[in-house]
């Protein structure tokens, strides 16, 4: 079956603008979770999403970036007024659940370059 | 906060080598798992280990879960070219409910032909 997809897969934006980042989870997975990952860095948690409760923003680094999901499908990670820091790999991963017994799928991630 | 430290950061090494990565903590996890991330792909799971002691072999990988669950080693016999990435562990929080993988910072390996 089809696995997490990620549009676009490379991003280059000016400094100042917004940019919306997309994530199509596997089917049935009611979890879905937004990472970055900066150059030769591990992954920093950004926000989860857990079937009809309230994601979980604790790692948004600040309120310039927002996420929605509808239902339990496609999500939307925006990020407005992008700035160079923001220049990244911004990766979406879905599960059935949460927790550590269950596998994390990733998409291939989305680079983003802020000039 | 529950942290997972993973050490070395970067490992180069000669092909046919073996190493050993790690990954600890001062917290207990439910479970712990071990993803490989080539360039410009996301990771990738290898294994997960749920019980304290717990030894896997996946080819020329051997993963060990702590018996205190609060670590975990991951060694390559060999080293190949291909398993050049960066390796990450992820542990399972105990909480139950809604408590996503908490993820260490990796390891990443370069394997020299």
């Amino acid at each position: 079956g089809a696995g997490v997809s990620q549009s676009p897969s490379n991003k280059v934006t000016e400094k100042g603008k917004d940019v919306e980042l997309r994530c199509d989870p596997i089917s049935g997975h009611t979890a879905l979770y937004w990472y970055r990952q900066r150059l030769g860095q591990g992954l920093e948690f950004l926000i989860y999403f857990q079937g009809n409760s309230a994601p979980d923003k604790s790692g948004l680094p600040s309120d310039r970036f927002s996420a929605e999901r509808t239902g339990e499908s496609v999500s939307t990670l925006t990020i407005q007024r992008t700035q160079q820091e923001d220049s990244a790999v911004y990766l979406c991963a879905s599960s059935f659940g949460t927790g550590g017994g269950y596998e994390q799928y990733f998409g291939p991630g989305t680079r983003l370059t802020v000039t | 906060t529950q942290l997972l430290e993973q050490s070395p950061q970067f490992l180069s090494i000669q092909e046919g080598e073996n190493l050993t990565v790690y990954c600890n903590s001062s917290s207990v996890f439910s479970s712990l798992q071990w993803y490989r991330q080539e360039p410009g792909e996301g990771p990738v799971l290898l294994v997960t280990v749920v019980t304290g002691g717990e030894v896997k072999k996946l080819k020329r990988l051997t993963f060990q879960f702590g018996d205190a669950r609060k670590d975990s080693s991951l060694h390559i016999t060999a080293a190949q070219p291909g398993d050049t990435g960066l390796y990450l562990c992820a542990g399972g929080p105990l909480e139950s409910g809604n408590t996503p993988l908490v993820f260490g910072k990796g390891t990443r390996l370069s394997v020299i032909a």
